[in-house]
């Protein structure tokens, strides 16, 4: 399975666009690029996915390198509630390999 | 729309014992993933099944089992329970389609404690 590499942690302030880097440098063709985040005690939320281009949701936008190695993840406007730790995973079908992810913590 | 609803959310085995976990999956769709969170191993893949079908499998024993049923249903089992059994179990669901760009939508979980 395609592998993902993301930074450990992150701080922002609240109410500033938050980035969330992403390489994947051995994605292949079919693999959709997939961002979940996970609050404690429960179970993974979908935030956005995408193949190719740059993809807009009501939650984030996910920013997609033209080689496809990587892809940034953006919320436009960090509240706290967005603090969680947030999963970028390729996946061509309904198997998702999940790594450690990266904890977003959030200032007031 | 109702989500993916998992059951029980809560529950203590002993070691040796037997456990079901069922799992609901969103209204219409087709695939249903299960997946193991525990803090030492993070989320590991176990099964997915489509259409009363095992469709992929993880790397777990094969005390780990499922099965689907005609409504999309799903149980999972997991026999002759260990302590490193301990773990947050996951239900997925998404249409199921491959390649797939379908979104998968999680429930949220059934908590197993083995003692």
């Amino acid at each position: 399975d395609a592998k993902t590499t993301q930074p450990n942690s992150m701080e922002s302030n609240e109410e500033e666009p938050v980035h969330l880097p992403c390489n994947h440098s051995t994605i292949s063709g079919t693999d959709y690029i997939h961002w979940y985040r996970q609050l404690p005690s429960q179970g993974p939320e979908y935030v956005i996915h995408g193949l190719t281009s740059n993809v807009n949701n009501r939650m984030a936008s996910l920013a997609i390198a033209e080689d496809r190695k990587s892809s940034t993840l953006i919320l436009h406007r960090a509240t706290l509630r967005d603090a969680a730790v947030y999963y970028c995973i390729l996946g061509a079908n309904s198997k998702l390999t999940f790594g450690k992810g990266i904890t977003l913590s959030v200032r007031p | 729309k109702a989500g993916v609803t998992q059951t029980p959310r809560y529950l203590i085995k002993t070691r040796g014992q037997q456990v079901t976990l069922s799992c609901s999956p969103i209204s219409g769709h087709r695939s249903v993933s299960w997946y193991q969170q525990t803090p030492g191993q993070g989320l590991q893949f176990l099964f997915e099944y489509f259409s009363e079908t095992q469709r992929n499998k993880g790397n777990f024993p094969g005390r780990f089992s499922g099965r689907q049923f005609s409504n999309s249903r799903s149980e999972m089992n997991v026999s002759t329970l260990e302590l490193g059994d301990s773990a947050l179990y996951l239900c997925a669901s998404s249409r199921g389609e491959v390649p797939s760009g379908n979104t998968i939508y999680f429930g949220e979980g059934s908590w197993l404690t083995v003692v």
